[in-house]
Formats: structure tokens, C-alpha cells, sequence
């Protein structure tokens, strides 16, 4: 596609639900990150994958989090049991090439998640 | 620890007036150098990026941003303001010690608006 695509764009949860948030990257990206945004604050990082491979996952804030990209092009991240402190716009983020810190990152519009 | 700091939350400035936005950084090594613009709804832009050689770095939008290692500072600025840049900031840094994930560290943002 032409640009990181993320559904959906807003999610109401319940405490305790179950969500999962979904990323489709530019086709070709390897690179992919996941970002947790909260309320005035600046994207810190969750998780990432290089190609199908989740080469780090240090970010993800406790066992509830999981992220999945089987094919190495569309991931998942998956939040059991939400509680409040979840609420936050989750951006995901694809490069193209591996990740030397250089890239350039292109992102989707996040999924924003409320949890009630 | 490494991070970046945005020490204004906001900044205003009148249409056709020079802008500066602030960024300082506290990294080990050499950093790599960020700035992402983010718009109501919208995923975060690249703006411009410093990895190495001249100190002053041009982007997108007629932005620039001028490295100084003797002050640690990234700031973003350009010329003659548009109300169309009111947005707002992120200034990011490679994370050093993320070993092979070479994830961005975010800054808190700073909102920039432009008063016709």
C-alpha cells in the first residue's frame, strides 16, 4: 500500500477485555516497530520485528502485551486482561531496509485504545 | 542514561517570524539525530535526520536543524514561519544501548503554533 495502515483507528475497551491491533506496513518493508503514545508524552517503544523475526520485545510493559508477525508483512499486538494504564495510541512503524538506526521510519495514524 | 529533552512544551510564533524548536540530547558515542512532525490524526512525518559530517541538516518543508556536540543540542528551525507548520514536534535520538534494535528514544514533543 501507500503508506502504514492501522485498524482500527479507535478502540473502547473494557477492563479486562481482550484487544488486538492491527498493522499492515508498506509492501517490502522489513523492518517493523510498535510505539505505545500516551497523553503528552512521546512514543516509546514496544517491540520489533525484522521480517517474521521478533528481534526485540524489551519494550512491551508486561506479559498481557504480544506481538505477532507470522509472515513477515502484517503484525498483530495482541493486549490481554486491558487495564487502564493501557490507554494510549499504539503507532506502528516500517523501514525498508534493516534497522541500522538510521532509517527512516514511516508510520501509520496509531490505534487509539480507551480503556473504560 | 541516554534520552532527549524538548524543554518547551509549546512554542508560538507569528506568520513570517523565524522559528526555533528545542532539543537537547544526553547519548554515549556518536548520536544519530532525529526529527519527526506529527499532525491531528496522523501518523508521525520524517523531517529531518543528522548521522554524521555537516552540522547543519536540511529537510522537509524548509526545515533545518543545526547539530552542536559541544552543547548536545538538535534544534529545529527555519526561517519564516507558515500557519500551516503549527504541529506538533518530536525530536528523537538512537538509542545506543539497544544493542541490535537501534530503537529511536522520543522526545515529550513540543506543539508548535503559528499565529497568522
Amino acid at each position: 500500500g501507500a503508506g502504514v495502515s492501522q485498524s482500527p483507528r479507535y478502540k473502547v475497551a473494557k477492563r479486562g477485555q481482550d484487544v488486538a491491533l492491527r498493522c499492515d506496513p508498506i509492501s517490502g518493508h522489513v523492518s517493523l516497530f510498535w510505539y505505545q503514545q500516551a497523553l503528552g508524552q512521546g512514543p516509546e517503544f514496544l517491540t520489533y520485528f525484522q521480517n517474521e523475526a521478533q528481534l526485540d520485545k524489551s519494550g512491551l510493559p508486561s506479559d498481557r502485551f504480544f506481538a505477532e508477525r507470522p509472515e513477515g508483512s502484517v503484525s498483530t499486538l495482541k493486549i490481554q486482561r486491558t487495564q487502564q494504564e493501557d490507554s494510549a495510541v499504539y503507532l506502528c512503524a516500517s523501514s525498508w531496509t534493516l534497522n541500522s538506526g538510521a532509517n527512516v521510519l514511516t508510520f501509520g495514524a496509531g490505534s487509539r485504545l480507551t480503556v473504560l | 542514561a541516554q534520552s532527549v529533552a524538548q524543554p518547551e512544551d509549546q512554542v508560538n510564533v507569528a506568520e513570517g517570524n523565524p522559528l526555533t524548536v528545542k532539543c537537547t540530547y544526553s547519548v554515549s558515542g556518536n548520536p544519530y539525530l532525529f526529527w519527526y512532525v506529527q499532525y491531528p490524526n496522523r501518523g508521525l512525518q520524517f523531517l529531518l535526520k543528522y548521522i554524521t559530517g555537516d552540522n547543519l541538516v536540511k529537510g522537509s518543508y524548509g526545515f533545518e536543524a543545526e547539530f552542536n556536540k559541544s552543547q548536545t543540542s538538535f534544534h529545529l528551525k527555519k526561517p519564516s514561519a507558515l500557519v500551516s507548520d503549527s504541529a506538533l514536534y518530536f525530536c528523537a535520538v538512537r538509542d545506543m544501548q539497544g544493542g541490535a534494535t537501534n530503537k529511536l528514544i522520543f522526545g515529550t514533543g513540543t506543539l508548535l503554533a503559528v499565529q497568522p
